[in-house]
C-alpha cells in the first residue's frame, strides 16, 4: 500500500549510459514532481506534471526527459549520464499544485 | 515562487526537551508547509497551515504562522531521538508556484 514508489532504489552506472527511473503513485493525485538532492542536501525541483501535462520545467540539461504515460506515473529518463548527475532523485505527488506533497523513498544514482 | 529560510541551520538538544525552529519568507502566501527528512529517506509532510490560520497542532507538533511578520515556527515538544532529522518549510503562494526548499534545520536529539 505504498503511496509513492520509485524503482530502482539504487542505480550504479557508468558515464555515457542511458538510464530510467520509474515513479508511481496510488493516491489519485493530479500533480507529480521530480526533485534532485545533491551531496549538500539541497533539494531542487526539476519537473512537474499536472494531469499528464508538463507545468514546471526547470533549467536542467535536455539529457533529462520526463515522461508521464498517465496521471499515476512519472518516469525520468536520463541520456548520456555524467559524473555530476550522481545524486538522490525523489519523486513526489500532490492532490493539487500548492497542497502538501508526498515523496517517494528516493533513487540514489551513482555515475562512475 | 519563493524559498523559505529556516533558522537555525542546526540545533542539538537533549531528549525530552522542546525544539523550536523558525521559517521566514518574503511574499504573501496561500499556505505554508513543514516537512521532515530522516537521513537517506524522502521528505515527509508534517503540517500545512493556511494563511488565515494562526496556529495548528498535530500530536507533539505545534506550528504557528504570523503573516504580518512573514514567519512561521515549528515546535516539537518532549523530543525523542527519533525526531533527529532535517526540517524544511515550504511557503506556497498561488497554485502556479513551485516549491523551493531551503537548506533546512538539522535537528539532533541526544538520548
Amino acid at each position: 500500500d505504498t503511496a509513492v514508489s520509485q524503482t530502482p532504489k539504487y542505480l550504479v552506472t557508468q558515464m555515457g549510459n542511458d538510464k530510467s527511473i520509474k515513479c508511481e503513485q496510488n493516491l489519485g493525485h493530479d500533480t507529480m514532481y521530480w526533485y534532485k538532492q545533491d551531496s549538500k542536501k539541497f533539494l531542487k525541483i526539476m519537473f512537474s506534471y499536472n494531469n499528464k501535462e508538463l507545468i514546471i520545467n526547470e533549467t536542467v540539461p535536455n539529457r533529462f526527459s520526463p515522461k508521464s504515460p498517465d496521471k499515476a506515473h512519472l518516469n525520468l529518463h536520463i541520456n548520456s549520464l555524467e559524473l555530476g548527475d550522481s545524486a538522490v532523485y525523489f519523486c513526489a505527488s500532490s492532490l493539487e499544485r500548492n497542497l502538501e506533497q508526498y515523496f517517494g523513498p528516493g533513487t540514489r544514482l551513482t555515475v562512475t | 515562487s519563493q524559498q523559505g529560510e529556516e533558522d537555525p541551520q542546526a540545533l542539538s538538544i537533549q531528549e525530552g526537551e522542546n525544539a523550536t525552529m523558525n521559517c521566514s519568507y518574503k511574499t504573501s502566501i496561500n499556505n505554508l508547509q513543514w516537512y521532515r527528512q530522516n537521513s537517506g529517506r524522502g521528505l515527509v509532510h508534517l503540517i500545512l497551515i493556511r494563511s488565515n490560520e494562526r496556529e495548528k497542532h498535530s500530536g507533539r507538533l505545534r506550528v504557528t504562522l504570523d503573516t504580518s511578520k512573514k514567519s512561521s515556527s515549528l515546535l516539537i515538544t518532549a523530543s525523542r531521538a527519533a525526531d533527529t532529522a532535517s526540517y524544511f518549510c515550504a511557503p506556497r503562494g498561488t497554485s502556479y508556484d513551485k516549491v523551493i526548499f531551503g537548506p533546512g534545520t538539522s535537528l539532533s536529539v541526544i538520548p
